[in-house]
């Protein structure tokens, strides 16, 4: 079945620093592809989303591009900030039920300033 | 903005009682969705409904069922509590109509069975 794979976490960084979360993916049929943010105490937030291959999500300076040929959906920022400190989770839709969505594991992120 | 809300942020509850989980959501969504958040499990779909009076099983739903009497809230029920059931419990809603159908999650409730 379909299925979502992250990088395992804990990720420490520094403020201002890099980040790249990887994740790849198998699905049947051409999904459409998301990252979810979880902050202490919260529930999650769509971050961004992308519907068709090539196509890039950007939403508070993160952006993930869907990678057909590579199945993967890899977020990046450029320069994270200590509130950027979250639970991050890729996702897709199913393709046996369409309204359902498949999370990955969820990597932690922690900012150090 | 969509909004979900829930009635509980903090549960606590007794082996065997019986516990509701309210979520009513505000965007018209068709669809809403009960999952449970543990550590070093990610999310897990518990039920899941598309439409008033229809309801499907996620990948757990032993111990659990639901109630969606009217489009905008969805229940979820604990006939006999138990402590394997305390954890993070997250609603969320979707559209039923075009092709993205991103969901949009409650703040959770965290429930405690002792």
């Amino acid at each position: 079945g379909d299925s979502v794979t992250q990088m395992e976490g804990p990720v420490t960084l520094s403020e201002e620093a890099f980040l790249t979360i990887n994740c790849t993916y198998t699905a049947t049929g051409y999904p459409s592809l998301f990252w979810y943010v979880q902050y202490p105490g919260e529930g999650l937030q769509l971050l961004l989303k992308a519907t068709k291959a090539d196509d890039k999500g950007s939403n508070k300076g993160f952006e993930a591009t869907y990678r057909k040929e590579t199945t993967s959906f890899h977020l990046e920022k450029g320069s994270v900030q200590v509130s950027d400190s979250a639970v991050y989770f890729c996702a897709l839709t199913d393709y046996s039920s369409a309204s359902k969505i498949i999370f990955g594991s969820g990597t932690r992120l922690s900012i150090r300033p | 903005d969509v909004k979900v809300t829930q009635s509980s942020r903090y549960l606590v509850k007794r082996t065997g009682e019986k516990v509701f989980l309210e979520c009513v959501q505000d965007m018209d969504h068709e669809n809403m969705f009960w999952y449970r958040q543990d550590p070093g499990l990610g999310l897990r779909l518990i039920y899941f409904s598309y439409d008033v009076k229809m309801k499907e099983k996620g990948d757990i739903p032993e111990g659990y069922s639901v109630s969606r009497e009217k489009k905008e809230r969805f229940s979820l029920i604990l006939e006999s509590a138990s402590t394997n059931q305390t954890s993070m419990y997250l609603c969320a809603s979707s559209t039923g109509t075009g092709r993205t159908y991103e969901q949009y999650f409650g703040p959770g409730t965290r429930l405690t069975v002792t």
